[in-house]
């Protein structure tokens, strides 16, 4: 089975200043990774995907994340953060094991921005 | 606007008591899923359905039933049986695509007991 662990279930930075989200991902095959971000009470909201063909994915809001096989990562960052992006953030493998893909989340990291 | 809408957005219910949980898409999606969100925990899959008239246990089904009649609809009854069904509830709907699938997201059904 596919699993994946942030590695972080806080992570505080101040407006302005560069955003690392960590994430590492268990597959036996070339996986399908996603990064996803829920507002407070909010449904989840897609920011970026990985789907083999170039490692950098850039997503919405200024999000991009790189996909490295040899670190087995897919750390997301932000050149600057906004305080609109306080959030918590999900990093999501595809399970196709039982050959559907089934969504397998990480346990979250939530980004506190202050001024 | 395409989309999912899950009803109602706030639900509380009593001890012994089953609720239903609606959650709708037009997105013209087979698939659909219900997860349930509990702090620190991420998300765990109660049920998915992959088709009309087919669904199957997640990883945390037990206390909790569903039914897939119409493909725009996939609600999720949580009975007495489910010991501890305070916790925050979320629909998805996807394509059936193996790979590379993203799914879409309702806003979440907040159910709690009193």
């Amino acid at each position: 089975a596919q699993s994946v662990t942030q590695l972080d279930s806080h992570v505080s930075v101040s407006e302005g200043t560069p955003v690392l989200l960590r994430c590492n991902y268990s597959s036996s095959y070339s996986p399908s990774l996603f990064w996803y971000v829920q507002h407070p009470n909010k449904g989840l909201q897609l920011l970026l995907k990985y789907t083999s063909a170039a490692t950098l994915v850039k997503g919405i809001n200024g999000f991009e994340a790189e996909f490295k096989k040899s670190e087995t990562s897919f750390h997301l960052t932000k050149p600057s953060a906004h305080m609109s992006d306080a959030a918590e953030y999900f990093c999501v493998v595809s399970d196709r094991d039982t050959g559907f893909q089934k969504l397998v989340f990480g346990t979250g990291t939530r980004l506190l921005v202050s001024p | 606007d395409g989309g999912i809408t899950q009803s109602p957005k706030y639900l509380f219910r009593k001890e012994g008591q089953n609720v239903t949980l609606s959650c709708e898409q037009n997105l013209n999606h087979d698939a659909m899923y219900w997860y349930r969100q509990d702090p620190g925990q991420g998300l765990r899959l109660i049920y998915y359905s992959q088709i009309v008239n087919d669904f199957q246990k997640g990883d945390i089904a037990e206390g909790y039933s569903v039914s897939r009649e119409k493909k725009e609809s996939f609600p999720l009854t949580v009975t007495s049986a489910q010991k501890n069904p305070t916790a925050f509830y979320l629909c998805a709907s996807s394509t059936r695509q193996v790979t590379n699938t993203e799914a879409f997201f309702g806003q979440g059904t907040r159910l709690t007991v009193v």
